[in-house]
């Protein structure tokens, strides 16, 4: 069965730190990856996405994600949080349909 | 102009009503999306809708309809609510490809009492 994993439940940083949250999938063939992100109070926004190519993706706010097929994995970076940054951040994924299977989301909070 | 929009905001209800979401997308996409977001955050597909044409249906009880009148407007009716309907519930809309992004409506959060 197509799944999504990550591991990071909640994750607490300082200001200017760097973020890293662990993204895992389980699908056969064909794979999409999307990182959206859930501000307080707010809709799901996409931060970056990954379907071919330069498996290292630069998405919106500095962020990027770099696809390993070998390891299964899409985690997400940023070299420095800034407070704003706080919010719930969902990894997801598409096989050769357009349905969405997301992880179960990590909660970051960004402290001053 | 809002991309995806759903009414209402807020809904809040009694055990056994029925009740209606509205969802309308002015993107032009030709697939439109229900999700659900429990209590904790975790976000689950029930329904997907091509050009009019149900395409995903998840397990989902039967007591939840989609409905889409025309490819901009995709509805979702409920009926005789239970508790463990409280959820938010989010509407999304995209073009027909699996590596297309979708667009998310604000949300409508239910109440079920």
């Amino acid at each position: 069965a197509q799944s999504v994993s990550q591991h990071n439940h909640h994750v607490i940083l300082s200001e200017a730190a760097s973020l890293e949250l662990g993204c895992n999938y389980s699908y056969g063939g064909t794979v999409n990856l999307f990182w959206y992100v859930q501000y307080p109070g707010q809709h799901l926004q996409l931060l970056l996405k990954y379907f071919s190519g330069d498996p290292l993706v630069k998405g919106i706010k500095g962020f990027e994600a770099e696809f390993i097929k070998s390891k299964f994995s899409f985690n997400l970076r940023k070299p420095s949080v800034q407070w704003s940054d706080t919010a719930e951040y969902f990894c997801a994924a598409t096989g050769t349909a357009s349905k969405l299977t997301f992880g179960t989301g990590t909660r970051l909070q960004v402290t001053l | 102009d809002t991309a995806v929009s759903q009414t209402p905001k807020y809904l809040v209800t009694q055990m056994g009503n029925d009740k209606s979401i509205k969802c309308e997308q002015n993107l032009g996409h030709d697939t439109m999306y229900w999700y659900k977001q429990d209590s904790k955050k975790f976000l689950k597909i029930m329904f997907s809708y091509n050009n009019k044409e149900l395409i995903i249906n998840e397990t989902v009880p039967n007591r939840f309809s989609p409905k889409s009148p025309d490819k901009a407007h995709l509805n979702l009716h409920i009926n005789s609510l239970e508790l463990g309907d409280s959820a938010v519930y989010f509407c999304a809309s995209s073009q027909a490809g699996a590596s297309d992004e979708q667009f998310f409506g604000p949300g409508t959060r239910l109440t079920v009492l």
